[in-house]
């Protein structure tokens, strides 16, 4: 099956510093790539969708200038947390599709936890 | 504005038989996904509906009805390890590559022994 992966897995960074996390399809190409936040006992919250090649598109209330999101190639894309603040901790959860899947089923990679003191 | 609600928690016995509600108000519809999360761990896809009927995979199966927004998990045969949040997603629109999914908060399903 398809397999998307996060790098890093878990991260703890100082206040006002920027953290990058990558997003990768390993055996597949995804021209769409969507970033998701989680805070405990929330649901998945959509952030942004990444189109490869194109700027993301944000969702309503997610600053563009402080979770920057590239999508350099079909296999991958990067959120940058920029000038993190300890609200900006959470779970941060991408997936892909593909146009061969259909649109029927997200592949979600495993998440990344970011802990900002 | 888009809404979809499901119970909160949700306790079990193992070999029990549980369901899982979820209704939804969209401003379309194009089909309807359940997942399975652990703590700390993403979601993996357990079913996808987007014809009215049963969907049956193995322990699990998925029931929709378009007509009245809802849908329903049944989980057989209760093991500990089902002891996770299951999410129900809705896609509003479209069957593109880029089109997102909007997530319920999950019910948190504990299965006792």
């Amino acid at each position: 099956g398809a397999v998307v992966s996060q790098h890093p897995s878990w991260v703890i960074c100082k206040s006002g510093t920027s953290v990058k996390i990558e997003c990768r399809s390993l055996d597949f190409q995804a021209t769409t790539m969507f970033w998701y936040r989680q805070f405990p006992k929330q649901s998945l919250m959509l952030m942004a969708t990444s189109n490869e090649g194109s700027k993301a598109t944000y969702e309503q209330g997610v600053e563009k200038d402080k979770f920057l999101i590239n999508h350099a190639s079909l296999t991958l894309s990067t959120l940058t947390v920029t000038s993190a603040h300890p609200e900006d901790s959470s779970f941060y959860i991408c997936s892909a599709t593909t146009s061969t899947s259909g649109g029927y089923e997200q592949y979600f990679g495993p998440g990344t936890r970011l802990t900002v003191t | 504005g888009q809404n979809i609600d499901q119970p909160t928690e949700m306790t079990a016995t193992e070999g029990a038989i549980v369901q899982i509600n979820c209704t939804y108000q969209t401003s379309g519809f194009n089909g309807l996904f359940w997942y399975q999360q652990h703590a700390g761990e993403a979601p993996t896809f357990l079913s996808y509906n987007v014809l009215d009927g049963l969907e049956e995979k193995g322990r699990f199966s998925s029931f929709l009805s378009r007509s009245k927004g809802y849908s329903y998990l049944l989980l057989k045969e209760l093991q500990m390890k089902d002891s996770a949040s299951y999410l129900c997603a809705v896609r509003p629109t479209g069957v593109e590559a880029g089109t997102a999914l909007i997530f319920g908060k999950g019910t948190t399903l504990s299965v006792s022994s």
